[in-house]
């Protein structure tokens, strides 16, 4: 079992949609998750931290992790052609103290 | 904000050339990593340095070599560069008290 996996999609949904994008871990150790999201061609850019269990808001975003059953989600309220892009969400704790990725929802937004 | 910069955003060579990817972070952190990225596999940690001189193999080592002679860079080597090394790679850094990773804005390569 692969330590985080994240559906790859694509998910595409119109303008003004509510998008949810999630991942599973295999670790229960693991406390710390991020949501990273990458536009085409260029680098990640940390999008959201959490840690431990619950929700974190920012703007339109919630990050939410639920550690008792392995599962981060980040939701997306109003989406707009601007948060197409691909998602990355990762957990920090792999052997040596690493980031560990799933591999990217790409998510298209619709006018 | 945190500043990590590559040396180049589009790179084309040759099978056999050796190939140099220079990355620097302006914030003093202690971490550096190096990436490949494709298609449908993800994002894979080729290696990185906790300190000056210091290197760790990450995933996938083979065919790459790292050098971190000061604390702000970090470069990797393709020894001899093959046509499956064409990739993006990404650079990123991180302070030693921090979980959060920053990242540079990449390097595609190609190798012909």
């Amino acid at each position: 079992q692969k330590e985080v996996e994240q559906d790859p999609g694509p998910l595409s949904v119109p303008e003004g949609a509510i998008v949810s994008l999630n991942c599973t871990y295999s670790n229960s150790a693991f406390q710390y998750f991020m949501w990273y999201r990458q536009y085409s061609r260029k680098g990640p850019e940390l999008l959201m931290y959490t840690y431990s269990s619950g929700n974190k808001e920012d703007g339109r975003f919630t990050a939410q992790v639920d550690k008792s059953s392995k599962y981060i989600s980040l939701f997306i309220r109003d989406s707009q052609p601007s948060d197409s892009a691909t998602y990355l969400c990762a957990v920090y704790g792999g052997s040596q103290g690493n980031l560990i990725f799933g591999k990217g929802t790409k998510l298209s937004v619709k006018p | 904000d945190v500043k990590v910069t590559q040396s180049s955003r589009y790179l084309v060579k040759r099978t056999g050339e050796k190939v140099f990817l220079e990355c620097v972070q302006d914030m003093d952190h202690e971490n550096m990593f190096w990436y490949r990225q494709d298609p449908g596999l993800g994002l894979r940690l080729i290696y990185f340095s906790y300190d000056v001189k210091m290197k760790e193999k990450g995933d996938i080592p083979e065919g790459y070599s790292v050098s971190r002679e000061k604390k702000e860079r970090f470069s990797l080597i393709l020894e001899s560069a093959s046509t499956n090394q064409t990739s993006m790679y990404l650079c990123a850094s991180r302070a030693s008290y921090q979980e959060t990773q920053y990242f540079g804005p990449g390097t595609r390569l190609l190798v012909l």
